[in-house]
């Protein structure tokens, strides 16, 4: 079965640092989003992806994060300066179509812990 | 703007008891609905979803789901619980014409053998 696959599983990170987390999505998947779960808290949407650029943003998104498709495989999602608050587990999902009849896939996640 | 009720942060229940979550959403359009389930240190699989049609739902290792639009709700239901469903359980919901998923908080299910 086709999977997402993020890399790292874990990273750690000192605040201010940059960070790329990255995904690889199904290959014939067309839109692509990011949600992260703070500990304890529920799965928050960021940002979702589509023909090369940004769909949609929450107000989490704000200017310190930014995402890229650099290669056509690859999905990343970057921030700038981290701040504790980002420490998070952050999951990348892909889907076939954006508002039609599919659920999503979501990669594994990557822990992000700011310290 | 969209939202996701999960009435029970945590649940623990006895291995063959039955289980019902809640889960109640508020969107006063058509609703495409997911119950996805994320296993201790693992990511999240989709359990169910609901887009049109019956809207009794069954998924994947003996759950269901039945979705009451009278009341916005479409809670999950699982006859006899084993040991191995031991998960935090989402409910979401994707309304409208956006292409995000909207999820409640979690309800964390806890099995005794």
């Amino acid at each position: 079965e086709p999977e997402v696959t993020q890399t790292p599983s874990h990273q750690v990170t000192q605040m201010g640092q940059e960070v790329i987390l990255r995904c690889v999505p199904i290959s014939n998947h067309l839109y692509f989003y990011w949600y992260r779960q703070i500990l304890g808290q529920k799965v928050e949407f960021l940002v979702s992806f589509y023909n090369n650029e940004i769909s949609e943003k929450s107000e989490i998104f704000d200017d310190q994060f930014s995402v890229e498709r650099p290669d056509g495989s690859n999905f990343t999602l970057k921030i700038r300066s981290t701040k504790l608050e980002d420490s998070a587990m952050y999951f990348c999902a892909s889907s076939e179509q954006g508002a039609g009849n599919y659920g999503y896939t979501f990669g594994s996640g990557t822990r992000l812990t700011v310290v | 703007a969209q939202s996701v009720s999960q009435h029970n942060h945590h649940v623990i229940l006895s291995e063959a008891a039955s289980l019902e979550l809640g889960c109640n959403y508020s969107y006063g359009g058509t609703v495409n609905l997911f119950w996805y389930v994320q296993y201790p240190g693992q990511h999240l699989q989709l359990l169910l979803k609901y887009f049109s049609g019956d809207p009794l739902v069954k998924g994947i290792k003996g759950f269901e789901a039945e979705f009451i639009k009278s009341k916005f709700s479409f809670n999950l239901r699982k006859p006899s619980v084993q040991w191995s469903d031991t998960a935090e359980y989402f409910c979401a919901v994707k309304g409208g014409s956006q292409g995000n998923l909207i999820f409640g908080k979690g309800t964390k299910l806890s099995v005794k053998p």
